[in-house]
């Protein structure tokens, strides 16, 4: 089974720019999350989506913060503009049917604001 | 809300001792628990969950924790330490009935090292 995956691996921008992630969930599952981990910090909850439908966005910066799921499959994660404590890895997580079911991680986008 | 408190950002034990990592958790409803393991520069990895069946929870590479509720607690164990086992370990909540928002809140984590 292929594992969730993630692009681009490594980003490095420049304050008040844009970046855009995208991140591409194992085949069938519903549920989509995106997290922010901050270096030395636990990752952070920003987005839920059940299929394309947002669940929960109670976390995300929306000023400068979006997120889409179109189709129900591929994500894609924006900011901006971005600042510097943005830096951070952003990963991805996808699940069958939520927690009972478990969550699938892949290996994260690290962003570099400079 | 829920919340996790790790106790000990860093943990260090010599090779082949017990490895002890502390997880308590805040919840007003009975949680599905967590956790994880971390290598550098990798996503996370998950070792084992307790989803409300068995409150003694096996998972891979010969970690277990065990769910006490009296206690709200979730220690991660492991009877003998290996060398491969330095990283980074992560204990995380989620709501089984929070209406679909399913997302995990994690504990700040803990720094396993293992001393030769």
């Amino acid at each position: 089974e292929a594992g969730v995956a993630q692009s681009p691996r490594y980003k490095i921008i420049e304050k008040r720019q844009s970046v855009a992630f995208w991140c591409n969930p194992i085949s069938g599952h519903a549920t989509l999350y995106w997290y922010q981990q901050i270096l030395g910090q636990g990752p952070k909850l920003l987005i839920q989506f059940q299929n394309n439908g947002v669940v929960d966005d109670s976390q995300l910066p929306k000023d400068r913060f979006s997120a889409e799921r179109l189709k129900g499959v591929d994500s894609t994660l924006k900011i901006q503009p971005a600042k510097l404590e943005d830096s951070a890895v952003y990963l991805c997580a996808s699940s069958p049917m939520g927690g009972g079911s478990g969550y699938t991680f892949g290996s994260g986008t690290r962003l570099t604001v400079v | 809300a829920q919340s996790v408190t790790q106790l000990g950002s860093h943990v260090s034990v010599s090779e082949g001792a017990l490895v002890l990592l502390r997880c308590n958790y805040s919840s007003s409803v009975p949680p599905y628990l967590f956790w994880y393991v971390q290598y550098p520069n990798q996503g996370l990895q998950l070792l084992l969950k307790y989803t409300s069946a068995a409150t003694l929870v096996k998972g891979i590479n010969g970690f277990e924790a065990e769910f006490k509720k009296s206690e709200t607690s979730f220690h991660l164990t492991k009877p003998s330490a290996h060398m491969s086992d330095a990283a980074e370990y992560f204990c995380a909540v989620s709501d089984p009935l929070g209406g679909g928002a399913d997302g995990l809140t994690f504990g700040k984590g803990t720094h396993l090292i293992i001393q030769p």
